[in-house]
């Protein structure tokens, strides 16, 4: 299996530029996380799906980001516009379910956001 | 609700041994622990359910102790290949919330 899959790995934008990070999920798992990891704040998780459908929002900053799962294979994070304190490594992670052994969570790579 | 890690970081010579610790001021369901080296992914080391088990991968293994909410990790006779960042996560409303995170630093 390929893993998770994300792009950009890096991205150096503009403040007030429109931003959007692409993830593609493990094929089969239901679940699908975005999180992001500064130094300042750790590791978060700013949203998670199930099925396609947004279940937790609560971690999402602000109204400048939002996210979408159109379909089982395919999300976005999109932040409108992008300050520079979005500026963080954003991962996506993807899990067959969310108890037992099924729970377990698997990451892409991430992506390195900076914005100027 | 984020769980707490301790020691904040550690520096061993190759053959030593380490542990580390988790806990949470809630009731644990599950525990999981990751590793993360310099630029990359947190990498899924292993994951202990309610129950107490202990479970092991290469010579790292952990306990779950969820009567005192807390779980540990033990690093045995560490090799250079076990540096980077160990981050322990706890369940709570079907949401994984991580530690501040362990840095591990093996030396020759």
């Amino acid at each position: 299996d390929a893993g998770v899959i994300q792009s950009p790995r890096h991205e150096v934008t503009e403040m007030g530029q429109e931003v959007t990070l692409r993830c593609k999920p493990i094929s089969g798992h239901d679940y699908l996380f975005w999180y992001r990891q500064t130094m300042m704040r750790g590791l978060e998780l700013l949203i998670y799906f199930n099925n396609n459908v947004p279940i937790d929002d609560s971690g999402m900053p602000e109204d400048r980001f939002s996210a979408k799962m159109p379909n089982a294979s395919f999300s976005t994070l999109k932040i409108q516009p992008s300050e520079p304190r979005d500026s963080a490594v954003y991962f996506c992670a993807s899990s067959l379910g969310l108890a037992g052994d099924q729970e377990t969570q698997y990451f892409g790579p991430g992506t390195r956001l900076l914005v100027l | 609700q984020q769980p707490v890690q301790s020691p904040q970081a550690v520096i061993l010579r190759e053959g030593e041994d380490a542990v580390i610790n988790c806990s949470s001021s809630k009731a644990l369901y599950s525990v999981h622990w990751y590793r993360q080296k310099h630029g990359e992914a947190p990498v899924f080391l292993m994951i202990l359910l309610k129950g107490g088990e202990q479970k092991g991968h290469e010579k790292i293994s952990a306990s779950f102790n969820e009567k005192k909410q807390q779980s540990s990790l033990y690093l045995t006779a560490s090799q250079l290949s076990y540096s980077g960042t160990y981050f322990c996560g706890t369940v709570n409303d079907y949401k994984l919330s991580f530690g501040a995170g362990t840095t591990v630093t093996v030396r020759a």
